[in-house]
């Protein structure tokens, strides 16, 4: 059981807007900066998003983060098929201790 | 550029301790404000924070493991190692090592992954 909730699976066609929820708690998205990493099968993970909203170098403007209380989201924009993969969330927690979401899978339909 | 690759035995028996090295370049561990973390993943599943060394040797560990592990880091070598004691089966995982600033908190360099499967 992860203490950050995602759902487990989204879904979305080429160039549609999906966006994926991520829930925590005071102790840590409430009162840290949130991550999102993006993992492609068989790959290790991508960082995406640092600090809530702050996108790496060479990640695409597609790719947006935001925050609100205990609660994040990631937004995909202009979907395409090579964004099918699984999403992850994470944040430090208050307990000293990085945490993960359970992860969400993409599918581009 | 910035590389980590993880390497250590790909089968442990329950009970036993498991070593891990973690093998980078492009930084240094003894530059202020960087980090290395190890993640695990086992088959399927979500990914779960391990532990984490900063280069002043400030050193944190996941709540439910803190028992069983141990991470270290040998500057001269650029090399972390995180062991774990008593395997069990359902520490199965992939284990990857991490790069870490701790202005940015996040992990933003990771190693390919080390499969490692506990069985007798």
């Amino acid at each position: 059981q992860s203490v950050l909730t995602q759902p487990p699976s989204a879904s979305g066609t080429p160039g549609q807007r999906v966006t994926i929820s991520c829930s925590g708690s005071s102790s840590n998205i409430g009162s840290n900066y949130v991550y999102w990493y993006q993992q492609l099968p068989g790959t290790a993970p991508k960082l995406l998003i640092y600090r809530n909203n702050q996108r790496p170098s060479g990640v695409p403007d597609r790719f947006s983060g935001s925050k609100s209380g205990t609660s994040a989201s990631l937004a995909i924009s202009g979907l395409r098929s090579e964004d099918e993969a699984d999403y992850y969330c994470a944040a430090w927690d208050d307990s000293l201790s990085e945490v993960f979401g359970g992860g969400t899978k993409l599918t581009v339909l | 550029q910035i590389t980590l690759k993880e390497s250590g035995p790909t089968l442990v028996k329950p009970t036993q301790t498991l070593t891990l090295t973690c093998t980078f370049s492009g930084f240094s561990l003894s530059t202020s404000g960087v980090g290395v973390g190890w993640i695990r993943q086992p088959p399927g599943k979500a990914l779960e924070w391990l532990a984490l060394i900063y280069w002043d040797d400030d050193k944190r560990y996941s709540p439910s493991l803190k028992s069983r592990l141990t991470i270290t880091k040998d500057t001269s070598k650029n090399q972390v190692v995180l062991t774990m004691t008593n395997m069990d089966p359902v520490d199965t995982a992939t284990y990857y090592c991490a790069h870490r600033l701790d202005w940015a908190g996040s992990f933003d360099y990771w190693g390919q992954g080390t499969l490692v499967t506990v069985s007798s």
